[in-house]
């Protein structure tokens, strides 16, 4: 039981670069989310999935994408990379969107972006 | 605008001693409290508070919410090197849509 894995777990890529994070819990949880986090701002809400097949925006949306390809897995991509997109980025998953489950994360990616 | 307010945010203390890290917040509709400890890498799950007085405890590890005045307590007695981390408050509303927001952490340090 793996419990939620992240790949890369580093990445540098200059600007304008485009690339996606992978994500995937073993887990049979219905929703996933992708978080950034920055020095002194916290865990900030990227996308989440409540269940498969659906989407959501969350805090930060602008400049990311998401697919949620199966009930596994959870992929969030960077079309065009900006320096602002430098981050650590964790995944996380839930039995179900309702507040009353606790998250559980992935391990993160530190993402560079020059 | 929902906001998750930690305090302080730091904090250095010797082994043995007891440490009282707080949370306070304002959100509409409010559904759970969270405490998660981050050392390196991944947040790992603590607590999840739903209702005001009950004491959830684990170990030397204790939390406490206050629907009322709004704030959550988390207690840790006896301190430990091991315990030196990032404790972040997360608090859960749905609103129209849903959402988690995160204070930004107390980082505790234990000296041995």
């Amino acid at each position: 039981n793996a419990g939620v894995t992240q790949t890369p777990k580093f990445q540098v890529l200059k600007t304008g670069q485009s690339m996606t994070l992978q994500c995937a819990q073993d887990m049979n949880h219905n929703s996933m989310y992708w978080y950034r986090q920055d020095p002194g701002m916290g865990l900030r809400l990227i996308y989440y999935s409540a269940s498969e097949g659906t989407t959501d925006k969350g805090e930060v949306p602008n400049g990311y994408n998401v697919s949620r390809l199966n009930k596994r897995e959870f992929s969030l991509r960077l079309e065009s990379a900006a320096p602002s997109q430098t981050s650590v980025y964790f995944c996380a998953s839930s039995l179900w969107a309702s507040g009353y489950n606790e998250q559980f994360f992935g391990p993160g990616t530190r993402l560079t972006v020059l | 605008e929902d906001k998750v307010v930690q305090s302080p945010l730091s904090l250095v203390v010797h082994e043995g001693d007891t440490v009282t890290l707080n949370c306070s917040y304002e959100v509409t509709n409010f559904r759970s409290l969270l405490w998660y400890k981050q050392e390196k890498k991944a947040p790992t799950f603590l607590f999840m508070l739903t209702s005001s007085g009950i004491e959830k405890k684990s170990g030397r590890l204790s939390s406490i919410l206050d629907k009322k005045e709004l704030f959550s307590i988390l207690n840790i007695t006896a301190t430990q090197t091991g315990d030196s981390a990032v404790y972040l408050c997360a608090v859960a509303s749905s609103s129209g849509t849903y959402k988690y927001i995160f204070g930004t952490g107390t980082r505790l340090k234990v000296l041995a």
